[in-house]
C-alpha cells in the first residue's frame, strides 16, 4: 500500500518557465511534508518542508502548497534552471513516540532544457 | 562542517554472505535513520537509532538489522544476502528538533 505517491514519472520544462511537481498521500496523520532532490550517485538533499498545518510555504525560488482536504502537495519552481535538473523526491514525515519516520514517493525526474 | 559519511561506498557480495556497512552522522546529531533506495521500490524505511536504540523499525525481514554506538555512529549488517538485497543503503542523520533528515550519499551493494 503506497501511501505517498508521485504519479509522474517524468517532466521536461523549458529554462526560465515553471515546473510543478504533484505528489498524493493517503494518510491523514502525517504531520510534514517534505521535498528532497537527488542528483545519481549521490543521497537525497532537503530542499523545503511544509507542516500540515500550513498551506504554503515559500523559499526562494521554491513553493510548496499543501491541500489537506485532496490530501496533494505540489512543488512549484520558478523559474526553473538547467540546474534544477535531478530526481525529486516528495516525502510524508511520520513522528511517532519521538521517532520520525519517512515515507517516500518513488520519484520524478525533472529535466530543464536550456 | 562534515555531512554524513558511509562506508564503503561500493560493494559486491555473493548470495548466502552477510555485509555491515558504516555510517557516521553529522557531529551532534543523535538519530541516525536507514533507507533502502531500489528502482522497483523507491525509497523504503529500514531503522531508526536514538542515544544506541532501535526507536522504529520498517517491514523488512530479520536479516536486517543494524545498531548505534555511543558516538552515534551507526552499523546496519545484512545476513545470508539474496539479489534482490542490491540496492543504494542511505543512511540519514537529524538533531530532532526540526522534520527530515541529512543524507550521506549511500553505500551501492550489489549482490551476485
Amino acid at each position: 500500500d503506497q501511501q505517498v505517491k508521485q504519479n509522474s514519472p517524468s517532466l521536461s520544462v523549458q529554462e526560465g518557465r515553471i515546473s510543478i511537481l504533484n505528489c498524493d498521500y493517503t494518510n491523514s496523520m502525517f504531520d510534514y511534508f517534505l521535498w528532497y532532490k537527488k542528483y545519481p550517485a549521490e543521497g537525497p538533499t532537503f530542499l523545503i518542508s511544509i507542516s500540515s498545518i500550513k498551506d504554503k510555504n515559500e523559499d526562494g525560488r521554491f513553493t510548496v502548497f499543501l491541500n489537506k482536504s485532496a490530501k496533494h502537495l505540489s512543488l512549484h519552481i520558478v523559474p526553473s534552471q538547467p540546474g534544477d535538473s535531478a530526481v525529486y523526491f516528495c516525502a510524508a514525515s511520520l513522528t511517532q513516540g519521538g521517532s520520525e519516520k519517512l515515507v517516500f514517493g518513488k520519484g520524478m525526474k525533472l529535466t530543464v532544457n536550456p | 562542517k562534515a555531512g554524513v559519511t558511509q562506508t564503503p561506498r561500493y560493494l559486491i557480495k555473493t548470495r548466502g554472505q552477510q555485509v555491515t556497512l558504516s555510517c557516521s552522522p553529522i557531529s551532534g546529531h543523535r538519530s541516525v535513520s536507514w533507507y533502502q533506495q531500489t528502482p522497483g521500490q523507491g525509497l523504503q524505511f529500514l531503522f531508526e537509532y536514538f542515544s544506541e536504540t532501535q526507536r522504529n523499525k520498517g517491514n523488512f525481514p530479520g536479516r536486517f538489522s543494524g545498531r548505534q554506538f555511543s558516538n552515534s555512529r551507526s552499523e546496519m549488517n545484512v545476513s545470508t544476502l539474496e539479489l534482490g538485497d542490491s540496492a543504494l543503503y542511505l543512511c540519514a542523520s537529524s538533531l530532532g528538533h526540526s522534520p527530515g533528515y541529512t543524507f550521506g550519499s549511500g553505500t551501492r551493494l550489489t549482490v551476485v
